[in-house]
């Protein structure tokens, strides 16, 4: 069964602090996997893409890791400020079939002053 | 990058009324959108599958004749809920493919009274 699990499923930080956020899948055949960022009442944004050969994509603060053999995936937020306390959420596409994306349950990102 | 609005951004409507939400892809032209529904501190749950110039494809338990989907141009598609309830409450998301990413708007909230 597809999955997508993410952890932990909420963050409180203080602002500057770093923090890693977990996902692991399970969908197979793998194709790529997205970090989106979702504020609240809005759409996701994407944060990064990763194909299966790539280990790390950095954007700014933001830096994906991609681990295909464990099937995990992190992203590290660094130096956090208040406005990145949003959602965030893992999402894995898989090669095959119309409907390929599947979602995690996201990281709920507070920063607090 | 690529551009997917939503109109409305927020509705609130009378139960038993229907509600017209609209996405459009604003510089792409996408030939499959897709309808996402994300309750409360939950993640995107999709819809249905919008394909321009044919039928939509629903997932498992969406009431296709609840949720209309008309997909009548390139760079428009537009999802009607039918005779509302108050639990049809929601904020619905739609996307947009441009080869192999996946835009997303910034949703519409629905609140049905």
């Amino acid at each position: 069964k597809n999955q997508v699990e993410q952890s932990p499923q909420s963050l409180i930080i203080l602002e500057g602090k770093n923090c890693t956020l977990q996902c692991n899948y399970t969908v197979s055949p793998f194709s790529n996997l997205r970090w989106y960022k979702q504020d609240t009442g809005r759409g996701p944004v994407s944060l990064t893409i990763m194909t299966f050969s790539e280990n790390t994509k950095s954007n700014g603060r933001y830096t994906a890791t991609l681990d295909a053999d464990t099937k995990q995936s992190s992203l590290h937020i660094t130096a956090s400020q208040l406005s990145d306390s949003a959602s965030y959420i893992c999402v894995v596409s898989a090669k095959t079939g119309a409907n390929n994306l599947f979602f995690g349950t996201g990281t709920r990102l507070t920063v607090i002053p | 990058g690529a551009v997917v609005s939503q109109h409305p951004s927020w509705v609130i409507c009378k139960s038993g009324t229907s509600v017209k939400i609209e996405c459009r892809s604003l510089d792409f032209q996408a030939t499959t959108m897709f309808w996402y529904r994300q309750f409360p501190k939950q993640s995107l749950m999709l819809m249905a599958t919008s394909n321009e110039g044919s039928k939509a494809t629903y997932e498992q338990g969406v009431e296709k004749d609840k949720f209309l989907i008309n997909h009548a141009s390139l760079t428009l598609s537009t999802l009607t809920v039918t005779s509302a309830h108050p639990e049809d409450s929601s904020f619905y998301i739609c996307s947009a493919r441009m080869g192999e990413t996946q835009y997303f708007g910034p949703g519409t909230r629905l609140l049905v009274l």
